[in-house]
Parts: C-alpha cells; structure tokens; sequence
C-alpha cells in the first residue's frame, strides 16, 4: 500500500542535542509537508517542499531545518532542541492539483530531557 | 485572516447517540474543506474532502456537509471505535498547498 513512513517513531534526545527526523514516501507526491502538533492542539505548519522549492513559515524558529534530497524522502533537523520543542511531530505529503488532500504519517513522539 | 474554529472542544455520547460536530470558517475563496480523524499518538486519517456548498459525502457512520459558512460532520448511532479528536481544515483558493487546521473537538463515546 502506498503510505508514508516516518522513523523514528520516539525519540528521546538532550537538551541542546542535535536531532533528525526523517519521512518517506510511496505516493510520488510532489509535496511533502513538516508539522508540530502539541497535546490538545491543531497541527502547526514548519515549512513545506513544492517538488524542490523549499517554503517556510514565517513563524518557524531558525532552529528548525529540513532536508529534501529526492521525491521519496524528507528530513527534519532540529539544531538545538530546547523544552519546548518536545512535541509530536508529523509529516504529510500532497499531489499537484486543484484539490490536494493532505496525507499523513504516523508521527514522531519528540522528547527532551 | 483566514480562520477555523471547531466547536465543541469535547463531546461524550453513549454508544448509539446520534449528533453532530461544527466547523466554521472564514477563508478568502473556499477551494476545499478536509476531515481528519485523529487517534491518539497517531497521524490524522483523512476522511472527507468538500468542495462546494451543498455537497455531503458519506462513510460508514459518518456524513459531512458543507454550507457557504461551515461543516457539519454527523455521526449516526456511534460506536466507542468511533472515539477520536476530528480535525477540520480548510483550503484557500489564493494558497496553492497549505491547509489551516482547526484544534479539533475530541469525541468519547461511552458503551
């Protein structure tokens, strides 16, 4: 089935650590999408790849990198993860096209200590 | 400013009770409106796209609808598999691929 994956599924990192978090793909979407959902709240949108074309939201701290090498994958780095980034973080992807319905992965449980 | 508000923030039905989640939004030119159940520590599972006023779409115990102002998600004779937070978001026609999500109501249903 075509699906979206995303590893780790938790991750348990350090104060100030460096972390990647990392997302593919099978449905040849052209978009791929990097959100942060805190418990009770909607998901917020980091930044966006339309094909190579890298989006970011104005509100997204510089601490916050993503990586795009081919259709299939995309990563997220976070620099320097302070509390307030533990959260869970979810990735999505889209076709091209007037209606673009978001699909998304299972998510990574973020933690840090 | 492009807007979605959901309303109720929770609701708890007993298994078989029948009613009915809101989405109100406010967008410069509608292109679609999503559905989203969300499990907890999960992803959100598209359920629903609407694209135009008086447009309903149906799956198993579930029917949205949408007006020129908001969505309803309905829900017949629920059951406690149906618990979940659904989320609802919204397409403008000037974003070429960026939704905005309302925070969701999270529904209980009790056996």
């Amino acid at each position: 089935d075509a699906m979206v994956i995303q590893n780790p599924r938790y991750q348990v990192t350090q104060f100030g650590k460096p972390v990647t978090l990392s997302c593919s793909q099978t449905l040849n979407h052209n978009v791929m999408y990097w959100y942060q959902q805190k418990s009770s709240q909607a998901p917020k949108l980091l930044f966006h790849y339309y094909d190579k074309d890298f989006n970011n939201e104005a509100d997204t701290p510089d601490n916050f990198q993503s990586r795009r090498p081919n259709t299939s994958f995309c990563f997220l780095d976070i620099r320097s993860p302070g509390l307030g980034d533990a959260a869970m973080y979810l990735c999505a992807t889209s076709g091209i096209g007037s209606y673009n319905e978001q699909f998304f992965g299972p998510g990574t449980r973020l933690t840090v200590l | 400013e492009d807007q979605v508000t959901q309303s109720p923030e929770a609701l708890r039905l007993q298994e078989g009770e029948s009613s009915s989640l809101n989405c109100s939004y406010t967008v410069s030119g509608l292109r679609g409106l999503f559905w989203y159940r969300q499990d907890p520590g999960k992803g959100p599972e598209f359920l629903f796209t609407l694209y135009s006023a008086g447009e309903e779409k149906e799956k198993e115990r579930l029917k949205a609808t949408l007006t020129k102002k908001e969505s309803f998600l309905h829900i017949t004779a629920p059951k406690p598999e149906d618990s979940a937070t659904y989320l609802c978001a919204v397409q403008a026609a000037s974003s070429a691929s960026k939704i905005i999500f309302g925070s969701g109501t999270r529904l209980s249903i009790r056996p």
